[in-house]
């Protein structure tokens, strides 16, 4: 069975700090596809990132990384130095190449940037 | 480049009424998706349409909800009637590729049914 996990359901930092939000998934296919999107208080979900399962190599972009783990079925998101515009909710998404493109989505963490 | 969008943005009903929720997504894209989060849980899939095809509507959650795609355009799904547990935001998304495509959503319907 697919499943995703986001144990944090919601997380507070005060500006400038780092913060690391969790993803853990359950797939039995061996291809498929992880995402983070964002949900601002707009309501959108604004695409992130994608990671196919081939390519474990963590990826940098500007205060974002991303941090995939074939060994332990993780693929966290840290925000270096965060920022108040960085408060929204966050999803942690797997797609698997025998089901479409259906996407499974983790329940998302609310993250609060205090200034 | 217009994104996904959804009308309405909100929508509050009484019990038993209906509901007509619309998803129009990026020109050329084939792959429309209808999603639904309930508060607090997971964002779940509802159904999936390829042009005006139901390539699978296994997560639709019982025959009150139906969902069309007439001439493979946009998309309606009429929630009809209406209960207390179809409360929700209702999301739509479109993709160009069936698998491993990048998803561009809409910013959801946030339907309350009273």
């Amino acid at each position: 069975a697919q499943k995703v996990t986001q144990a944090q359901t919601e997380i507070s930092v005060v500006e400038k700090e780092d913060v690391t939000l969790d993803c853990v998934y359950e797939t039995r296919d061996t291809t498929y596809y992880l995402f983070w999107y964002k949900q601002p208080p707009s309501g959108e979900l604004v695409f992130l990132i994608r990671r196919n399962s081939f390519d474990e190599q963590n990826e940098i972009s500007g205060r974002y990384s991303w941090n995939f783990q074939k060994s332990t079925s993780s693929f966290n998101f840290t925000i270096t130095a965060s920022q108040v515009v960085d408060s929204a909710v966050y999803f942690c998404a797997l797609s698997q190449a025998n089901t479409g493109n259906q996407f499974y989505f983790g329940t998302g963490t609310s993250l609060t940037v205090i200034p | 480049e217009a994104g996904v969008t959804q009308f309405p943005s909100h929508s509050v009903i009484e019990k038993g009424q209906t509901v007509t929720l619309r998803c129009d997504p990026i020109s050329g894209h084939d792959n429309l998706y209808w999603y639904r989060r309930v508060m607090g849980k997971e964002i779940k899939f509802l159904l999936h349409f390829v042009k005006e095809s139901k390539q699978d509507e296994s997560g639709m959650p019982n025959n009150r909800f139906l969902a069309e795609r007439t001439g493979g355009t946009y998309s309606t799904l009429k929630v009809q009637p209406a209960e207390l547990e179809d409360s929700g935001v209702y999301f739509c998304a479109s993709s160009h590729m069936t698998v491993g495509s990048l998803a561009f959503f809409g910013q959801g319907t946030r339907l309350t049914v009273v």
